[in-house]
């Protein structure tokens, strides 16, 4: 299977703590997005790169919230200094471009203890 | 301020069943409605995706009725599986900008054998 691949698929770490997550978008896409789920909501939109520059941010990526995309290939998700409001599952996604569906990953489930 | 609203936040229907899932928005800028289905540890996958230039679009079991005046549209599901049990979202893209979606609060069908 070819899709979109998050690693770790769960984290839980202590209040303080930074972390980092890993996207790999199908490998022909050369757009990439990361959202944020919480328990019965749907997605909110955090970030989007078009190949390896940072397009848009949203006001949810607070200064604690990094992401960036080497050579428009993966891409990392870091959070510095978790709080108990990070926990929620931080999905990746991808696409061709305009006008072409957004393929998601299965996510990365963060738990702040 | 919730772009898409979605209603029911949960429905049960008996297998064979037709199950209707509603969304709204406010943003007449909105150009792309797609949706979404997620089952429990999955990312979202897309299911169906409308313009705004058509009022239906069938895809198998799978309706989408799109009312732009009204700015509504709904997901129908004909003969509703077990298999089809998981949660819904809607969604919209801004036009001209496919960088991110605003989805709905999601859908949680359970379809009863």
């Amino acid at each position: 299977d070819t899709g979109v691949s998050q690693d770790p698929r769960h984290k839980i770490t202590k209040r303080g703590q930074n972390v980092t997550f890993r996207c790999d978008p199908i490998s022909e896409h050369n757009r990439l997005y990361w959202y944020r789920q919480t328990l019965g909501q749907g997605p909110e939109f955090l970030t989007y790169f078009q190949n390896e520059a940072q397009l848009e941010k949203s006001r949810l990526l607070s200064d604690r919230f990094s992401a960036e995309r080497p050579k428009g290939s993966f891409s990392t998700l870091e959070i510095q200094r978790t709080e108990q409001g990070d926990s929620a599952m931080y999905l990746c996604a991808s696409s061709l471009g305009t006008g072409s569906p957004q393929h998601f990953g299965d996510g990365t489930r963060l738990s702040i203890l | 301020q919730q772009q898409v609203k979605q209603s029911p936040q949960s429905l049960i229907v008996q297998k064979g069943g037709i199950s209707i899932i509603n969304c709204a928005y406010e943003n007449t800028a909105f150009d792309y409605f797609p949706w979404y289905q997620q089952f429990p540890g999955k990312g979202p996958a897309l299911l169906i995706a409308i313009r705004p230039d058509v009022s239906e679009k069938k895809e198998g079991r799978f309706t989408i009725s799109f009312n732009k005046s009204a700015k509504q549209f709904s997901l129908h599901i004909m003969d509703s599986q077990p298999g089809d049990s998981a949660t819904y979202f809607c969604a919209a893209s801004i036009k001209n900008n496919f960088n991110k979606f605003y989805f709905g609060s999601g859908t949680k069908l359970n379809v009863k054998p």
